[in-house]
């Protein structure tokens, strides 16, 4: 265990649906971060919250719109998703931005 | 722009087989570089940070090492435990500090 818990672990939806994916970390960080994994490709970096900021948005489409009402809590909700947003999206956290990161187990998503 | 190649892709190694993993990196100012293990269905398993030439960490049969080019994840008398993906990711000091730049992997398998 990392420290950092993802629900759900599986999510299935169809194009018109909205779903919220949750990321909570319990290692006292002030960062967290949003990333998304496809089969063949290097992570991609989301979305990053400094001390509750959002200080990054890495040119994602606005059917993501990410949330953190904490330093612990971080989520992503999900609206009008295309197929091709099929991936393993990843949260982690950092001490500061600068810090290693740690990750959650991840949510596997598929939109149908 | 930065990059980070990883090679090879995946390798399949005898138990007890040694070998080693290559990260190669172009990066403007390296901040740090972090060797993160993957099982499948799984989130990155943090591993190693190196921050400059010449250093050197080991945890258990896995040796990490950094040159101004590259790292090796050296892999000594490796177990079917030990098989997984392995990430190689570059954190450059030439941004704002916290993105990090991930390679696409090497899967390795270890067979009995």
């Amino acid at each position: 265990e990392t420290g950092v818990t993802q629900t759900p672990r599986h999510l299935v939806m169809g194009m018109t649906n909205k779903k919220s994916l949750k990321c909570e970390q319990h290692l006292g960080h002030n960062a967290m971060y949003w990333y998304k994994q496809s089969a063949k490709k290097p992570l991609e970096l989301m979305f990053v919250y400094n001390f509750k900021e959002q200080t990054e948005n890495n040119s994602v489409p606005s059917r993501f719109s990410p949330e953190c009402p904490n330093s612990s809590h971080l989520f992503l909700h999900l609206h009008t998703l295309q197929p091709e947003d099929s991936a393993l999206y990843l949260c982690a956290s950092s001490r500061d931005v600068t810090d290693t990161q740690y990750f959650g187990p991840g949510t596997r998503l598929t939109v149908l | 722009e930065d990059q980070v190649t990883q090679s090879p892709e995946a390798l399949r190694l005898q138990e007890g087989e040694s070998s080693s993993l290559n990260c190669s990196y172009t990066v403007s100012g390296l901040r740090g570089l972090f060797w993160y293990r993957q099982d499948p269905g799984k989130g990155p398993e943090f591993l190693f940070t190196l921050y400059s030439a010449g250093e050197e960490k080991e945890k258990e049969r896995l040796k990490a090492t950094l040159t101004k080019k590259e790292s090796f994840l050296h892999i000594t008398a490796p177990k079917p435990e030990d098989s997984a993906t392995y990430l190689c990711a570059v954190q450059a000091a030439s941004n704002s500090g916290y993105a990090l730049n991930f390679g696409k992997g090497t899967s390795l398998l270890v067979t009995p």
